[in-house]
């Protein structure tokens, strides 16, 4: 079972349009952080966030924590190939009494076409 | 800085072979993991340790062990390779416990494992 769903699974669209990328849960989360991952890296943080609501924006790139802190979405504004990569999501959520209470999304693979 | 190192880069195994992947970080984190990466299935915790001689289960746990005799190493062992365990396999590590957001996680740049 998957804690959290991405959506769309793959995304490709042309140089200049807008998109986002949603990431559900039915379980609440403390934080949620997303990453970027290119061809045979490991995957890179973007930012994290930790209050239901927040909206943070790194350059071309907006992140949004839903009211209930269970939800997700990251907006780009006018995609470059450079944006081209697989996109994942992963939430902090202390719902059970093991070790493992962070988990990630199963990704988004956007590619840009110049 | 070379962060987080993980090697070989790729390896190919026959079912019933064992191995080690290699981890190893310069960044004095205590926290560190292993994951493995499978299409449309994000990423899924195998092992992880909070600190040198502490390790604990992830959420796929069956079919490796690890062990962290120094804060730098994390190794992990598959002791017979089965064609289930073809993934690709990253060791990150982190300052506190990942989640938080002052200590998020740092990625190797992985090992594409195929048992066949």
């Amino acid at each position: 079972t998957q804690l959290l769903e991405q959506s769309p699974q793959f995304l490709s669209i042309q140089e200049g349009e807008n998109l986002t990328v949603y990431c559900n849960s039915s379980s609440v989360f403390s934080s949620l952080q997303w990453y970027r991952q290119e061809p045979g890296e490991g995957p890179v943080l973007l930012v994290t966030v930790v209050t239901g609501g927040e909206v943070k924006k790194l350059k071309r790139l907006t992140f949004q924590f839903g009211d209930a802190r269970k939800d997700s979405s990251l907006h780009i504004t006018a995609a470059q190939p450079g944006d081209t990569g697989l996109y994942l999501c992963a939430g902090f959520s202390p719902i059970t009494n093991t070790g493992n209470q962070f988990y990630f999304g199963t990704g988004t693979s956007l590619t840009v076409i110049p | 800085n070379a962060g987080v190192t993980q090697t070989p880069k790729f390896r190919i195994l026959k079912i019933g072979q064992s191995m080690t992947l290699q981890c190893a970080q310069d960044m004095n984190h205590n926290y560190m993991y292993w994951y493995r990466q499978d299409p449309g299935m994000g990423l899924k915790l195998i092992y992880y340790s909070v600190g040198a001689g502490i390790t604990d289960k992830g959420e796929v746990p069956n079919g490796y062990n690890v062990s962290r005799s120094t804060t730098e190493d994390f190794p992990l062992r598959l002791e017979l390779a089965a064609p289930s365990q073809t993934s690709v396999y990253f060791c990150a590590s982190s300052y506190g416990r990942t989640g938080n957001g002052n200590s998020p996680l740092h990625f190797g740049n992985g090992t594409r494992l195929t048992v066949t």
